[in-house]
């Protein structure tokens, strides 16, 4: 089944200590993204990668990182999460030769940072 | 930059037509998306405009006007499982970017 994944699904963690969410895709696709989505201020692109070893900024990429060493990953890195991280967070890819066509979105993670 | 204005919340009955406007202001276009997102639950992919004109799919149509940065998305035969936030976005100039309007809220009542 075609299909993006996220783990974990829930999370909840103190301030400052380092957390990793993972994004594993299996259609091979080229583009992944990931997004937080807050009340009021809808999805919101924090970084995105249009294929292995290739990543850019979005629009609010302060206090995350990134890495693509392989095609079908694509790992959320909070080095020191902070209470002003605390989101919905989604995971996306889509195929197209590197441009966006249409996105399949993961189930998302629910962060809580205390 | 971009900016994109969608109403926040819109109401209609069981087998009505519903259109959700999403207007656009941007410094380079590559195409606008329509999502479904039901609560909790992830955003799916509903519709991609990138040429003026409606694109059709069943009960869903999505039209585009560049030149007046304004797109449409009309749901026909509403049904209560319409009931979803519907997020307009933006494909950047560059086209890899991706910039989301802030969603319009449809209830459907019977």
């Amino acid at each position: 089944e075609a299909q993006v994944t996220q783990n974990p699904r829930y999370l909840i963690t103190v301030t400052g200590k380092k957390l990793t969410v993972t994004c594993s895709q299996n259609m091979n696709h080229e583009y992944m993204s990931w997004y937080r989505q807050d009340p009021g201020l809808g999805l919101r692109q924090i970084y995105y990668s249009m294929n292995v070893e290739v990543t850019d900024k979005g629009d609010v990429p302060e206090g995350y990182k990134v890495s693509r060493k392989e095609k079908r990953n694509f790992p959320l890195i909070l080095e020191s999460p902070s209470p002003n991280q605390t989101s919905l967070y989604f995971c996306a890819s889509s195929s197209g030769s590197g441009s966006i066509y249409e996105q399949y979105f993961g189930p998302g993670t629910r962060l809580t940072v205390t | 930059g971009q900016n994109i204005d969608q109403p926040t919340e819109m109401t209609a009955t069981e087998g009505a037509i519903v259109q959700i406007n999403c207007t656009y202001q941007t410094s380079g276009f590559n195409g606008l998306f329509w999502y479904q997102q039901h609560a909790g639950e992830a955003p799916t992919f509903l519709s991609y405009n990138v040429l003026d004109g409606l694109e059709e799919k069943g009960r869903f149509s999505s039209f585009l006007s560049r030149s007046k940065g304004y797109s449409y998305l009309l749901l026909k035969e509403l049904q209560m499982k319409d009931s979803a936030s519907y997020l307009c976005a933006l494909r950047g100039a560059a086209g890899n970017k991706l910039t989301f309007g802030g969603g319009t809220r449809v209830l459907v009542k019977p």
